[in-house]
């Protein structure tokens, strides 16, 4: 069974202070990581998909990369703006359709 | 384009009680999905469809029931409520075939019961 999981729960950072989100994963074969962003409620809205370990993608203060074990979302000098919801999200190997989702990493930036 | 739209936006349901959330896309996406979402527990798959006519569970199908006869709609059926079906639900689709697309969610359905 796949299985996902975010680190840490939650993060409190100071506007401007860099930081990293862990997402861990164990599939049968990856065929693609998601990282949506979450604000409370609303729907999970998309960032990223990453392929193969390796691969790098970027959006303005964030950054996403991949190995064969995790992903990694860096925010890099964030803003209050930036405070969500952060959720990762696996789809396994050809003939799987679904997509199985960790807890989340709520991060709350202050000014 | 709306994309995802999810009816309603809230509802209270008594135990034993029936309803439908409705769930309609405007982009031809083959794959929708449902996802029950509780505090501090991610996002838990119902059921899913790849096309019309072609349902399967997921993680936590007991107590739910779906249907899709066309590709815009997945309306997902509670037949009797309990309180443990409290939950914030979200309807998603996405493109699907053979790339690993991603999925747009609607902006949920938030159902108390009590």
């Amino acid at each position: 069974e796949d299985q996902v999981t975010q680190s840490p729960e939650a993060l409190r950072l100071q506007e401007g202070e860099s930081s990293s989100l862990n997402c861990s994963y164990t599939v049968s074969g990856l065929r693609g990581l998601f990282w949506y962003r979450q604000d409370p409620g609303k729907g999970p809205e998309f960032l990223f998909t990453l392929y193969s370990a390796g691969e790098e993608k970027e959006k303005e203060r964030l950054k996403a990369t991949l190995t064969k074990k995790e992903s990694f979302l860096h925010i890099t000098a964030p803003k209050p703006e930036d405070s969500a919801t952060y959720l990762c999200a696996v789809q396994a190997n050809f003939g799987d359709y679904k997509l199985s989702f960790g807890a989340g990493t709520t991060v709350t930036v202050r000014a | 384009n709306a994309g995802v739209t999810q009816t309603p936006k809230f509802r209270i349901l008594k135990i034993g009680q029936s309803m439908t959330l409705q769930c309609t896309q405007d982009m031809n996406h083959n794959y929708m999905y449902w996802y029950r979402q509780d505090p501090g527990m991610g996002l838990k798959l119902i059921y899913y469809s790849v096309g019309a006519g072609i349902t399967d569970k997921g993680e936590v199908p007991n107590g739910y029931n779906v249907s899709r006869s066309t590709t815009e709609d997945f309306p997902l059926r509670l037949e009797l409520a309990a309180p443990s079906q409290t939950s914030v639900y979200f309807c998603a689709s996405r493109w699907g075939a053979f790339e690993s697309t991603e999925a747009f969610f609607g902006q949920g359905t938030r159902l108390t019961v009590v």
